[in-house]
């Protein structure tokens, strides 16, 4: 079975710092990792995506992720955050053997303030 | 491509009454998820489907909730009767299963679901 786990359900940062958002998973086969990000009053649209090719991930919007298999964690980084990164970030996981079926962390609320 | 598609977008409703919500998916896809997302619970994934057959409803949270897949461009969530607790956003994705896929789901906009 695999799970996520996601550190913070509010993270807030200024214009300009360093977003981390952190989620650390449990999977007892190699995982696919994903993060999402869900801005308000819309459905979730995939930021990016971890499937054993390269360890550093980089997304849409200057995001990117780094697999640590050793901490099993795959933290979403932004070294500049902008007004536009606020939104709900969510961490999932998948089976590489398995269907698509995701789980989802429970979700991290990122605030940018000026 | 379209994207996932869903109707209504929102829809208000008096308890007792049926709800049906509709999903059309990604062409080309075949596994299709039904999600609902509240504060209190967050995301939550009611039941899957792969090629058009129901393979998880182990979240489906009761009987009155159903699903049905009759062809690979879509899908319904029903509710029978609705319940003031069965309001939130009611979220549809659809992706290509296994490895060709890559594991990605793609999200629909939603329908946000308000009984009464």
């Amino acid at each position: 079975a695999q799970s996520v786990t996601q550190l913070g359900s509010h993270v807030s940062v200024s214009e300009g710092a360093l977003v981390l958002l952190r989620c650390n998973y449990s999977s007892s086969v190699p995982p696919y990792l994903f993060w999402y990000v869900q801005y308000p009053n819309q459905g979730l649209q995939l930021l990016l995506k971890y499937t054993s090719a390269a360890t550093l991930v980089k997304g849409i919007n200057g995001f990117e992720a780094e697999f640590k298999k050793s901490e099993t964690s795959f933290h979403l980084t932004k070294p500049s955050a902008h007004m536009s990164d606020a939104a709900e970030y969510f961490c999932a996981v998948s089976g590489t053997g398995t269907a698509s079926k995701l789980t989802f962390g429970t979700g991290t609320r990122l605030q940018v303030t000026l | 491509d379209a994207g996932v598609i869903q109707s209504p977008r929102h829809e208000v409703t008096e308890m007792g009454q049926e709800v049906t919500l509709r999903c059309k998916p990604i062409s080309g896809h075949n596994s299709l998820f039904w999600y609902r997302q509240t504060m209190m619970r967050g995301l939550e994934l009611l039941i899957y489907f792969n090629n058009n057959v129901p393979i998880d409803d182990s979240g489906m949270p009761e009987d009155r909730f159903s699903a049905k897949m009759p062809n690979a461009s879509f899908s319904t969530l029903k509710i029978q009767p609705s319940e003031p607790r069965d309001s939130a956003v009611y979220f549809c994705a659809s992706s290509l299963a296994g490895l060709a896929g890559g594991g990605m789901q793609y999200f629909g906009p939603g329908t946000r679901l308000t009984v009464l």
